[in-house]
């Protein structure tokens, strides 16, 4: 049984340029959350989405970050016209019924570095 | 709002000391809580977890963490720690009301020497 799966591992991206990051949950899970790492910060919630729908993303900038979780394929986390202070490790979780006192799966990260 | 907070950033040990790492949470309700690591290059992954019962858990590789609800605290414990410990250590927590999501803490950093 696959745990949650990110990809890309790292992404380098220029100023100004999308980043696109995907987050496939382990398999029979359908709630998704996404995290953002910074140095010494810990992890800073952004985004919570079941299937095709989301939940609560009052962690996540209002412009230039978006996040969608399709009925089919992975929860893709988009980040339009990149800036430096983008860059920091982004972490996907899931969990199989979204209840409050369930374990997380967590998958390995995208580092997204901007130049 | 719920939050977390780690007061050790960066904790040095040698093998077979004894571990206590600080976790406090501002929420007054009723709260789960949760201990997870991340070993080096490798994903998070839970340690232990308290949702009601025994205010003393138990994890995995012999850690503890005791909920006191008076002190707002989720310490977590081991009395000997070995090499293989070193790792990052996030305390997280989540109320019964508002944000269904964890909330994290800054995490603290073990380094364990030989």
């Amino acid at each position: 049984n696959a745990g949650v799966m990110q990809n890309p591992r790292h992404l380098v991206r220029r100023r100004g340029q999308e980043a696109r990051l995907r987050c496939s949950p382990m398999k029979g899970h359908s709630h998704v959350y996404w995290y953002r790492q910074l140095p010494e910060e810990g992890l800073k919630f952004m985004v919570y989405l079941q299937k095709e729908n989301i939940i609560d993303e009052s962690g996540m900038p209002k412009e230039r970050f978006s996040a969608e979780f399709p009925k089919e394929g992975p929860s893709i986390l988009r980040i339009q016209q990149v800036v430096r202070g983008d860059s920091a490790a982004y972490f996907c979780a899931s969990s199989p019924t979204g209840g409050r006192n369930e374990k997380l799966f967590f998958g390995s990260g995208t580092q997204l570095s901007v130049l | 709002a719920q939050s977390v907070s780690q007061h050790n950033h960066h904790v040095i040990l040698s093998e077979a000391a004894s571990l206590e790492l600080g976790c406090n949470y501002s929420y007054g309700g009723t709260v789960n809580l949760f201990w997870y690591v991340q070993y080096p290059g490798q994903h998070l992954q839970l340690l232990l977890k308290y949702f009601s019962g025994d205010p003393l858990v138990k994890g995995i590789k012999g850690f503890e963490a005791e909920f006191i609800k008076s002190k707002f605290s989720f310490n977590l414990r081991k009395p000997s720690v070995q090499w293989s410990d070193t790792a990052e250590y996030f305390c997280a927590v989540n109320a019964d009301t508002g944000r269904r999501a964890l909330t994290f803490g800054s995490g603290t950093r073990l380094q364990v020497q030989p």
